[in-house]
């Protein structure tokens, strides 16, 4: 039972150009959602969270989008540069209650390429 | 300088042996997380503990134990019962049990 998906297993993105990444999720509960960048052979780092009272969250070139009715999540990193090129996951959780409540439950992750 | 460590980097351990992963944080962080990564997969949970003396199972927690006697530290043995051992682990930890989570850089273990 995937109730995060990502289901982009890669993206290949120019540098200077936007790159969209996107994650559905199906848990009603869901209302915190974070994104995390990862290298190989490291632990993944935080990049951007939202809460669901929100449909928008910006920190400089990142910019998260929540669109509750469709159960939707994006990440755009504009512009995009080589050092993005990572394993981007995201993950949600619970914060209300419920079986998910405190715990993250992560997608599979979308590997990013950004050309030079 | 706060941070999340692992050790060991690498490990390499005989079927049937139990193993333990270290996790130390001096974050003075409440909550700790153990997960597990496999090649094309998300994080996984295995176990976490929002208070020293307390943990509770993850998603995954067949085969593995974990231990919370101080709050630094989140220790993780792997015992013979897990059946594919063979994995990326993580530890992370929060200031609350719902929050961001910070991971430290992971620990590869081979069982050959």
């Amino acid at each position: 039972d995937q109730q995060v998906k990502q289901n982009s297993p890669s993206l290949s993105v120019q540098e200077g150009r936007i790159s969209i990444l996107n994650c559905d999720y199906t848990n009603s509960m869901f209302d915190y959602f974070l994104w995390y960048k990862k290298y190989p052979a490291e632990g993944p780092t935080f990049l951007i969270s939202i809460s669901s009272i929100k449909d928008k969250n910006e920190d400089g070139r990142f910019t998260v989008f929540l669109n509750k009715s469709a159960k939707h999540l994006s990440l755009h990193i504009v512009p995009s540069q080589p050092g993005d090129s990572a394993v981007y996951f995201c993950a949600a959780s619970a914060r209300a209650g419920g079986t998910s409540y405190g715990k993250l439950t992560f997608g599979q992750g979308t590997i990013l390429t950004v050309h030079p | 300088d706060g941070g999340i460590t692992q050790s060991p980097k690498y490990l390499f351990r005989k079927e049937g042996q139990n193993v333990t992963l270290s996790c130390e944080q001096n974050l003075n962080h409440d909550a700790m997380y153990w997960y597990r990564q496999d090649p094309g997969q998300g994080l996984r949970l295995i176990y976490y503990s929002q208070i020293v003396n307390d943990f509770q199972k993850g998603d995954i927690a067949e085969g593995y134990s974990v231990s919370r006697e101080k709050k630094e530290s989140f220790p993780l043995t792997v015992t013979s019962a897990q059946k594919n051992p063979t994995a990326f682990y993580l530890c992370a930890s929060s200031i609350a049990y719902v929050g961001e989570q910070f991971f430290g850089p992971g620990t590869r273990l081979t069982v050959l």
